[in-house]
């Protein structure tokens, strides 16, 4: 069954990086793309931007446009998510989700917690 | 930039029919906007209901409906039950392979 499991929550300090990782198993993992969404506390949802696992090639809000990197690696099936200069403000939690196409974003990770703090 | 607006909070009656709607700051809401449904409850990750304006998704049970009324996108609950007190958020795509989610509906039966 298709699954998309994260890795574990982080706290990081103000100005540092963080790497998210998105691990698939359950379908071919090159034929789809990764969508990544942030959520903070009591918050709503936000589109960050998406990487297209086969090709490599990604899209980013411009809200995070320069600060966020999506990577992946096709031999471990993971995808990442790199966002760098932290503030307080990018403390929540955030999700991968395979996009099925059609707004069809049917499987998601369990979400990592980030916590931003001084 | 254009915003995507979703209700403020609602509520509805055991057993009764809610419709949920996105809009648009700017516009109309097409099929061309993909619009999507998502379910949320707290401290779990997001469960699409909706997708492709009125595709259910997989597990997903017919009382949840999709469709565009006048010129924004709609979920509709029909037989509302207990457990579909939720957060609903929809999703669109703004063209250019850019999406943007809408602020959420907090849902409460009672």
């Amino acid at each position: 069954q298709v699954q998309l499991v994260q890795s574990g929550a982080e706290v990081k300090r103000p100005g540092a990086s963080v790497k998210v990782s998105c691990k698939a198993s359950g379908f071919t993992f090159t034929t789809y793309s990764i969508q990544w969404v942030r959520q903070a506390p009591g918050q709503r949802l936000e589109w960050m931007g998406w990487i297209n696992l086969g090709r490599g090639s990604t899209k980013y809000s411009q809200k995070f446009q320069g600060r966020v990197t999506f990577t992946r690696d096709t031999s471990a099936s993971t995808a990442y998510m790199e966002l760098s200069s932290l503030i307080s403000e990018d403390t929540a939690v955030y999700f991968c989700a395979r996009d099925g196409g059609s707004g069809n974003w049917h499987f998601w990770g369990q979400g990592t917690m980030v916590t931003v703090s001084s | 930039q254009t915003v995507v607006t979703q209700e403020p909070p609602f509520s509805v009656s055991p057993g009764g029919t809610v419709t949920l709607t996105c809009g648009l700051s700017s516009g109309s809401v097409s099929t061309s906007y993909c619009p999507s449904w998502y379910q949320q409850t707290p401290g779990q990750a997001p469960r699409t209901l909706i997708y492709n304006t009125n595709t259910r998704s997989s597990g997903v049970p017919d009382r949840f409906s999709g469709s565009i009324l006048g010129n924004k996108a709609a979920l509709t609950i029909t037989g509302a039950q207990a457990d579909d007190e939720s957060d609903y958020y929809c999703l669109l795509h703004m063209g250019s392979d850019i999406w943007q989610f809408g602020g959420g509906t907090k849902l409460t039966v009672l």
